[in-house]
């Protein structure tokens, strides 16, 4: 079976730029999660989506944004980049409340 | 406030030399202490989740235990392929999001 899915793997945007990134969960999980790795630390929790839904959010500024779509897949927007964004962003599924976190392979954003 | 503490922050081990690796955690109620594997730019990989003090969960050469206050991976004759950072971490009370702490690097060389 398929795992965790994330594209682009790489992307490099400049400030002020918005960008998009896609995840598409394992086959049968209804729900997704985001998170923000940098480097030398543990995952940041941004989102949690389920059914559509938003279920949980981190301590991220507005200019972070996600959607969930109707075959689960889901989005992670920013707007307006800065610097401090470069990281490793991690989507995770899992089969539920309190179930373990399957995690994609991310994407490397770096904002110059 | 809910929170997961790891040390050692990096730990070097010559093959075969066995250790362990800690997790302290601070949480209103467990929901769920799992630990996971990440290699150098990809993303983690699950190892183990544990529910309840007592609980253990072996997988090849490690070995997951769990206490109230904190939990423990032991390596068992480690391979320089077990060179990673481990990642440990808890549910919220929500139980929507992973709270991870810094992770330790092991490095095991031959």
């Amino acid at each position: 079976d398929a795992g965790v899915t994330q594209s682009p793997t790489h992307l490099i945007k400049t400030r002020g730029q918005h960008v998009t990134l896609r995840c598409s969960p394992i086959s049968g999980h209804k729900s997704v999660s985001w998170y923000q790795q940098v480097l030398g630390q543990g995952p940041q929790f941004i989102f949690q989506y389920y059914e559509k839904e938003e279920r949980g959010r981190g301590n991220f500024p507005d200019r972070f944004s996600a959607r969930q779509f109707p075959n689960y897949s889901s989005e992670l927007n920013v707007n307006a980049l800065l610097l401090g964004d470069s990281a490793l962003y991690l989507c995770a599924s899992d089969g539920g409340l309190h179930y373990e976190q399957y995690f994609g392979p991310g994407t490397r954003l770096t904002v110059t | 406030e809910d929170q997961v503490t790891q040390s050692p922050e990096a730990l070097r081990l010559q093959e075969g030399e066995s250790s362990s690796l800690n997790c302290s955690y601070t949480v209103s109620g467990l929901r769920g202490l799992f630990w996971y594997r990440q290699d150098p730019g990809k993303g983690p990989e699950f190892l183990f989740t544990l529910y309840s003090a007592g609980e253990e969960k072996e997988k090849e050469r490690l070995k997951a235990t769990l206490t109230k206050k904190e939990s423990f991976l032991h390596i068992t004759a480690p391979k320089p392929e077990d060179s990673a950072t481990y990642l440990c971490a808890v549910h919220n009370q929500a139980g929507t999001a992973l709270i991870f702490g810094k992770g330790t690097t092991l490095s095991v060389s031959s």
